[in-house]
């Protein structure tokens, strides 16, 4: 199995609503990545988490809070969430993480629209 | 801060040779990526090459590394179209971060 598998592939949600997304991987990878991308631009790195503990937050604001509850599995709440925040995000993983050769295993993505 | 910069676009004809190119920014990064992002998916990783090597060839796909000019190209021959896609190259930064920063992305259009 050398899939990442992100749920839901879509989603549209309002201002004050919460969801969550999902990514999974049965790699034995153990690094995982959160990555957002707006249209016609690279992905920009939001979230590392190594051997299950958070090892760089971008400055990323505090209406996005991951959670890695064990190495096959992220996720991503979403609360307060603006417009702006309308993009792809991008699930990856990692062999072994940063500082090595990152190789890294990207999902599909959730195409994320807030209304 | 400074980026990673490719061209933004590229179009050939089926069958020829594409040359994607790169100008990354840390000269002392280990590893430099091409990845490959098709319409509606995730990037796929083709391809790497470690710091100490001028080229790497993997099949239709050649790298070539100018560390000298911080320059990365990465070749395909014979272009088909379901090569058509978003090209990103990918540096490893060497500060205390070792974040993998992705370049600006080339478009690369394959006619028949």
């Amino acid at each position: 199995d050398t899939e990442v598998t992100q749920t839901p592939k879509h989603l549209v949600m309002g201002m004050t609503n919460k969801k969550s997304l999902k990514c999974e991987q049965h790699m034995g990878h153990r690094a995982m990545y959160w990555y957002k991308q707006k249209a016609k631009k690279p992905p920009e790195l939001m979230f590392v988490y190594s051997y299950e503990k958070l090892s760089i937050n971008e400055s990323v604001p505090s209406r996005f809070s991951p959670e890695c509850p064990n190495s096959s599995l992220l996720n991503l709440h979403l609360h307060a969430l603006q417009p702006e925040d309308s993009a792809l995000y991008l699930c990856a993983s990692s062999q072994e993480g940063p500082g090595r050769n990152e190789k890294l295993f990207f999902g599909s993505g959730t195409q994320l629209s807030v209304l | 801060g400074e980026d990673v910069e490719q061209s933004l676009f590229l179009s050939v004809r089926e069958g020829d040779s594409s040359v994607i190119n790169c100008t990354y920014t840390d000269s002392s990064s280990t590893y430099l990526y091409w990845y490959k992002q098709e319409p509606g998916a995730g990037l796929q990783l083709l391809t790497y090459i470690f710091s100490n090597m001028d080229m790497k060839q993997d099949q239709r796909l050649t790298v070539l590394l100018n560390k000298k000019d911080k320059h990365l190209s990465l070749r395909i021959a014979d272009t088909q179209t379901g090569d058509s896609a978003i090209y990103f190259c990918a540096e490893i930064l060497m500060d205390s971060s070792y974040k993998l920063i992705f370049g600006s992305g080339t478009r690369l259009l394959v006619r028949p």
